[in-house]
């Protein structure tokens, strides 16, 4: 079966630190990882997508990906208390096979 | 980035009664789209699968009969909860791909309709 991992937190930073969010999956065919933010009582909303090894770099997000070691990450520099919620990793399969599997997402709280 | 809208954002409604409620990619087509479940402080589920112009593919242990799927365009998909039970009272949250044949294509989520069964 498919997983994907995450550590459900909370991950506590201060505002202005960098936050690290990692995601580990079993599929090593996968295709494609996304990035999605929730806050409580919302829908996901995406942050990032990357399909390459390497970094990719938004803003103050920047997602890597080490498909060699079955890791994908995200980090948020200069955390904001509005970057409080939860964050969601979701796996794309190979194939162009629409179906991801979701992490359980780590909750981050930035504290003021 | 590409929208997908639901509607109704919230709704209340007596036992035994149905739902229904739609998604819509509002800049892009999506032949197909995804329903998920989110019960509080749990993670997404899925649901189901919905074709257009075909039979929707359910998720193991989701009842056919009780969340009807139907996405009869190409911008549309409906899901009706059928005799509505408060067990059934949790976020429903559609997506839907802008492509679906690329790696780089991208999973968008409407914004969810909460369903209070009481």
């Amino acid at each position: 079966q498919k997983e994907v991992e995450q550590n459900s937190g909370p991950l506590s930073v201060p505002e202005g630190a960098i936050a690290s969010l990692n995601c580990t999956y079993s599929d090593r065919g996968s295709q494609s990882f996304f990035w999605y933010r929730q806050y409580s009582g919302k829908s996901p909303e995406l942050i990032m997508f990357i399909y390459s090894n390497g970094d990719k770099e938004d803003g103050r997000f920047t997602a890597q990906l080490n498909k060699a070691s079955q890791y994908v990450s995200l980090l948020i520099r200069d955390s904001q208390p509005s970057d409080s919620a939860t964050y969601l990793c979701a796996v794309r399969p190979s194939g162009g096979y629409q179906k991801v599997t979701f992490g359980i997402g780590t909750k981050l709280q930035v504290i003021p | 980035g590409a929208v997908v809208s639901q509607h109704p954002s919230r709704v209340i409604c007596k036992s035994g009664t149905s739902v229904k409620i739609e998604c819509r990619s509002l800049d892009f087509q999506a032949t197909t789209m995804f329903w998920y479940r989110q019960f509080p402080k749990k993670s997404l589920m899925l649901m189901a699968t919905s074709n257009e112009g075909s039979k929707a593919t359910y998720e193991q242990g989701v009842e056919k009969d009780k969340f009807l799927i139907n996405h009869a365009s190409l911008t549309l998909s409906t899901l009706t909860v059928t005799s509505a039970h408060p067990e059934d009272s949790s976020f429903y949250i559609c997506s839907a791909w802008t492509s679906g044949r690329k790696s780089t294509d991208t999973q968008y989520f409407g914004p969810g309709t909460r369903l209070t069964v009481l």
